[in-house]
Protein backbone atom coordinates (compact mmCIF):
# COMPACT_ATOMS: atom_id res chain seq x y z
CA UNK A 1 0.00 0.00 0.00
CA UNK A 2 1.22 3.40 -1.09
CA UNK A 3 2.05 5.44 2.54
CA UNK A 4 3.81 8.41 4.41
CA UNK A 5 4.37 8.43 7.94
CA UNK A 6 5.29 11.46 9.52
CA UNK A 7 6.87 11.70 12.69
CA UNK A 8 9.31 14.36 14.84
CA UNK A 9 6.21 16.24 16.07
CA UNK A 10 6.03 16.87 20.44
CA UNK A 11 6.35 19.69 22.62
CA UNK A 12 8.73 22.68 22.01
CA UNK A 13 9.36 26.22 23.56
CA UNK A 14 8.69 29.21 22.20
CA UNK A 15 11.84 30.04 19.99
CA UNK A 16 12.46 25.98 19.68
CA UNK A 17 13.24 24.11 16.73
CA UNK A 18 11.80 20.70 15.60
CA UNK A 19 12.51 18.71 12.57
CA UNK A 20 9.90 16.94 10.77
CA UNK A 21 10.33 14.06 8.81
CA UNK A 22 8.00 12.28 6.62
CA UNK A 23 8.93 9.04 5.06
CA UNK A 24 7.22 7.18 1.85
CA UNK A 25 7.11 3.77 0.70
CA UNK A 26 5.65 1.75 -1.97
CA UNK A 27 5.63 4.21 -4.72
CA UNK A 28 8.80 6.18 -6.65
CA UNK A 29 9.47 8.61 -3.94
CA UNK A 30 11.75 10.51 -6.05
CA UNK A 31 9.30 10.58 -8.99
CA UNK A 32 6.94 12.91 -6.97
CA UNK A 33 6.72 16.44 -5.98
CA UNK A 34 5.56 16.99 -1.92
CA UNK A 35 4.21 19.08 0.37
CA UNK A 36 3.63 19.79 3.60
CA UNK A 37 0.44 21.00 4.60
CA UNK A 38 -1.03 21.86 8.45
CA UNK A 39 -3.84 22.25 10.74
CA UNK A 40 -4.38 23.94 14.29
CA UNK A 41 -6.43 23.29 16.47
CA UNK A 42 -10.09 23.48 15.26
CA UNK A 43 -9.20 25.38 12.13
CA UNK A 44 -8.65 24.68 8.63
CA UNK A 45 -6.06 23.22 5.97
CA UNK A 46 -3.16 25.77 5.65
CA UNK A 47 0.06 24.95 3.04
CA UNK A 48 3.22 25.27 4.49
CA UNK A 49 5.66 24.28 1.93
CA UNK A 50 6.50 22.03 -1.52
CA UNK A 51 9.11 20.58 -3.45
CA UNK A 52 9.57 19.70 -7.01
CA UNK A 53 10.79 16.13 -7.73
CA UNK A 54 14.50 16.95 -7.74
CA UNK A 55 14.27 20.06 -5.14
CA UNK A 56 14.55 22.55 -8.26
CA UNK A 57 11.51 24.10 -6.78
CA UNK A 58 10.70 24.86 -3.65
CA UNK A 59 8.13 27.25 -2.15
CA UNK A 60 6.69 28.52 1.35
CA UNK A 61 4.03 30.15 2.61
CA UNK A 62 4.47 33.69 3.89
CA UNK A 63 3.87 32.64 7.42
CA UNK A 64 6.77 30.16 7.54
CA UNK A 65 9.55 31.71 5.14
CA UNK A 66 12.65 32.14 6.50
CA UNK A 67 11.55 30.42 9.17
CA UNK A 68 11.32 26.51 8.10
CA UNK A 69 13.03 24.95 5.13
CA UNK A 70 11.94 21.83 3.21
CA UNK A 71 14.26 19.78 1.63
CA UNK A 72 13.86 15.85 0.57
CA UNK A 73 16.62 12.68 -0.01
CA UNK A 74 15.14 10.63 -2.42
CA UNK A 75 17.89 7.98 -1.78
CA UNK A 76 16.34 7.57 1.62
CA UNK A 77 12.21 8.01 0.04
CA UNK A 78 12.50 10.83 2.66
CA UNK A 79 10.72 14.53 3.32
CA UNK A 80 11.79 16.78 5.56
CA UNK A 81 10.81 20.44 7.16
CA UNK A 82 13.30 22.15 9.32
CA UNK A 83 11.44 24.47 11.85
CA UNK A 84 13.05 27.03 13.59
CA UNK A 85 12.01 30.29 15.62
CA UNK A 86 8.79 28.58 16.13
CA UNK A 87 5.79 30.07 18.23
CA UNK A 88 2.14 29.32 19.18
CA UNK A 89 1.15 29.85 16.12
CA UNK A 90 2.89 27.39 14.31
CA UNK A 91 0.71 24.67 17.06
CA UNK A 92 -0.94 22.21 14.65
CA UNK A 93 -0.88 18.66 13.09
CA UNK A 94 1.57 18.69 10.43
CA UNK A 95 0.74 16.49 7.13
CA UNK A 96 2.97 15.59 4.70
CA UNK A 97 0.78 14.91 1.06
CA UNK A 98 1.86 14.02 -2.13
CA UNK A 99 0.94 15.50 -5.90
CA UNK A 100 -1.32 13.27 -7.67
CA UNK A 101 0.27 13.64 -10.74
CA UNK A 102 4.58 13.10 -11.11
CA UNK A 103 5.73 16.06 -10.81
CA UNK A 104 3.41 18.97 -11.13
CA UNK A 105 1.72 20.49 -8.41
CA UNK A 106 -1.38 21.41 -10.53
CA UNK A 107 -3.40 18.30 -10.14
CA UNK A 108 -4.38 17.90 -5.96
CA UNK A 109 -2.70 15.81 -3.42
CA UNK A 110 -3.85 12.22 -3.31
CA UNK A 111 -1.47 10.73 -0.54
CA UNK A 112 -1.52 11.58 2.74
CA UNK A 113 0.29 10.33 5.80
CA UNK A 114 -1.29 10.53 9.39
CA UNK A 115 -0.12 13.81 10.31
CA UNK A 116 2.53 14.45 13.60
CA UNK A 117 1.53 16.80 16.10
CA UNK A 118 3.37 20.19 17.14
CA UNK A 119 2.24 21.61 20.10
CA UNK A 120 4.86 25.25 20.45
CA UNK A 121 4.00 26.02 24.00
CA UNK A 122 6.42 27.21 27.23
CA UNK B 1 -2.63 35.25 -2.81
CA UNK B 2 -5.49 33.32 -4.12
CA UNK B 3 -8.03 33.53 -1.54
CA UNK B 4 -10.45 31.29 -2.13
CA UNK B 5 -14.42 31.15 -0.28
CA UNK B 6 -16.50 28.67 0.30
CA UNK B 7 -19.93 28.80 1.15
CA UNK B 8 -22.03 27.67 3.10
CA UNK B 9 -19.58 26.78 6.54
CA UNK B 10 -21.84 24.35 7.44
CA UNK B 11 -25.35 22.70 6.29
CA UNK B 12 -27.64 20.54 7.98
CA UNK B 13 -28.81 17.53 6.22
CA UNK B 14 -30.23 14.29 5.69
CA UNK B 15 -29.06 10.62 4.70
CA UNK B 16 -30.61 10.51 0.98
CA UNK B 17 -30.23 14.23 0.36
CA UNK B 18 -28.50 16.02 -2.56
CA UNK B 19 -26.01 19.14 -1.47
CA UNK B 20 -23.98 21.39 -3.13
CA UNK B 21 -20.81 23.66 -1.59
CA UNK B 22 -19.68 26.49 -3.74
CA UNK B 23 -16.33 27.40 -3.44
CA UNK B 24 -15.14 30.95 -5.49
CA UNK B 25 -11.43 32.22 -6.16
CA UNK B 26 -10.77 36.06 -5.86
CA UNK B 27 -9.20 35.85 -9.53
CA UNK B 28 -9.27 33.40 -12.13
CA UNK B 29 -7.54 29.59 -11.59
CA UNK B 30 -9.05 28.37 -14.61
CA UNK B 31 -9.73 24.15 -13.58
CA UNK B 32 -6.93 24.28 -11.16
CA UNK B 33 -9.05 23.06 -8.17
CA UNK B 34 -9.43 20.45 -6.12
CA UNK B 35 -12.09 19.49 -3.40
CA UNK B 36 -11.46 17.00 -0.60
CA UNK B 37 -12.86 15.70 2.04
CA UNK B 38 -11.67 15.39 6.13
CA UNK B 39 -13.29 13.18 8.73
CA UNK B 40 -12.36 14.49 12.22
CA UNK B 41 -8.48 13.13 13.64
CA UNK B 42 -8.02 11.93 9.91
CA UNK B 43 -6.05 12.88 6.73
CA UNK B 44 -7.36 14.88 4.38
CA UNK B 45 -8.94 12.56 0.97
CA UNK B 46 -8.43 13.99 -2.22
CA UNK B 47 -12.38 13.81 -4.25
CA UNK B 48 -11.88 15.77 -7.31
CA UNK B 49 -9.08 17.47 -9.36
CA UNK B 50 -9.25 19.84 -12.34
CA UNK B 51 -12.59 21.04 -10.86
CA UNK B 52 -14.24 17.80 -12.55
CA UNK B 53 -11.99 15.20 -12.43
CA UNK B 54 -13.23 12.21 -9.90
CA UNK B 55 -10.34 10.54 -8.30
CA UNK B 56 -9.78 6.66 -8.40
CA UNK B 57 -11.75 4.76 -6.25
CA UNK B 58 -14.61 8.04 -4.86
CA UNK B 59 -18.11 7.02 -5.40
CA UNK B 60 -19.59 8.37 -8.39
CA UNK B 61 -22.37 10.05 -6.29
CA UNK B 62 -19.80 12.86 -5.98
CA UNK B 63 -19.19 15.33 -8.73
CA UNK B 64 -17.40 18.70 -9.44
CA UNK B 65 -17.94 21.44 -11.53
CA UNK B 66 -16.78 25.27 -12.68
CA UNK B 67 -14.28 26.75 -13.97
CA UNK B 68 -13.03 30.61 -13.97
CA UNK B 69 -13.47 31.36 -10.26
CA UNK B 70 -16.60 29.43 -9.34
CA UNK B 71 -16.74 26.21 -8.34
CA UNK B 72 -19.22 23.82 -7.02
CA UNK B 73 -19.02 20.11 -5.33
CA UNK B 74 -22.33 18.33 -5.04
CA UNK B 75 -22.86 14.55 -3.35
CA UNK B 76 -25.94 13.09 -4.70
CA UNK B 77 -27.96 10.65 -2.20
CA UNK B 78 -25.93 11.60 0.83
CA UNK B 79 -24.70 8.15 2.47
CA UNK B 80 -23.78 8.36 6.57
CA UNK B 81 -19.98 7.95 5.95
CA UNK B 82 -20.17 11.49 4.04
CA UNK B 83 -20.47 13.41 6.59
CA UNK B 84 -17.46 15.43 7.17
CA UNK B 85 -15.70 18.66 6.61
CA UNK B 86 -15.22 19.35 2.76
CA UNK B 87 -12.54 21.52 1.53
CA UNK B 88 -11.69 23.45 -1.81
CA UNK B 89 -8.14 24.30 -2.84
CA UNK B 90 -6.90 26.37 -5.91
CA UNK B 91 -3.24 24.34 -7.17
CA UNK B 92 -3.32 27.18 -10.16
CA UNK B 93 -0.07 29.39 -8.50
CA UNK B 94 1.98 29.39 -5.46
CA UNK B 95 0.96 29.89 -2.92
CA UNK B 96 -1.60 27.21 -2.89
CA UNK B 97 -4.92 28.25 -0.56
CA UNK B 98 -7.57 25.95 0.58
CA UNK B 99 -11.15 27.48 1.51
CA UNK B 100 -12.18 28.02 5.16
CA UNK B 101 -14.21 24.46 4.88
CA UNK B 102 -17.82 23.28 4.76
CA UNK B 103 -18.60 21.15 8.09
CA UNK B 104 -21.87 18.74 6.53
CA UNK B 105 -23.88 17.70 9.87
CA UNK B 106 -26.55 15.18 9.63
CA UNK B 107 -29.93 16.98 10.13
Amino acid sequence: EVQLVESGGGLVKPGGSLRLSCTASKFTFSSFSMNWVRQGPGKGLEWVSSISDTSSYIYYADSVKGRFTISRDNAKNSLYLQMNSLTAEDTAVYYCARVSVGATFNYGMDVWGQGTTVTVSS
Amino acid sequence: DIQMTQSPSSVSTSVGDRVTITCRASQDISSWLAWYQQKPGKAPKLLIYTASSLQSGVPSRFSGSGSGTDFTLTINSLQPEDFATYYCQQTNSFPITFGQGTRLEIK
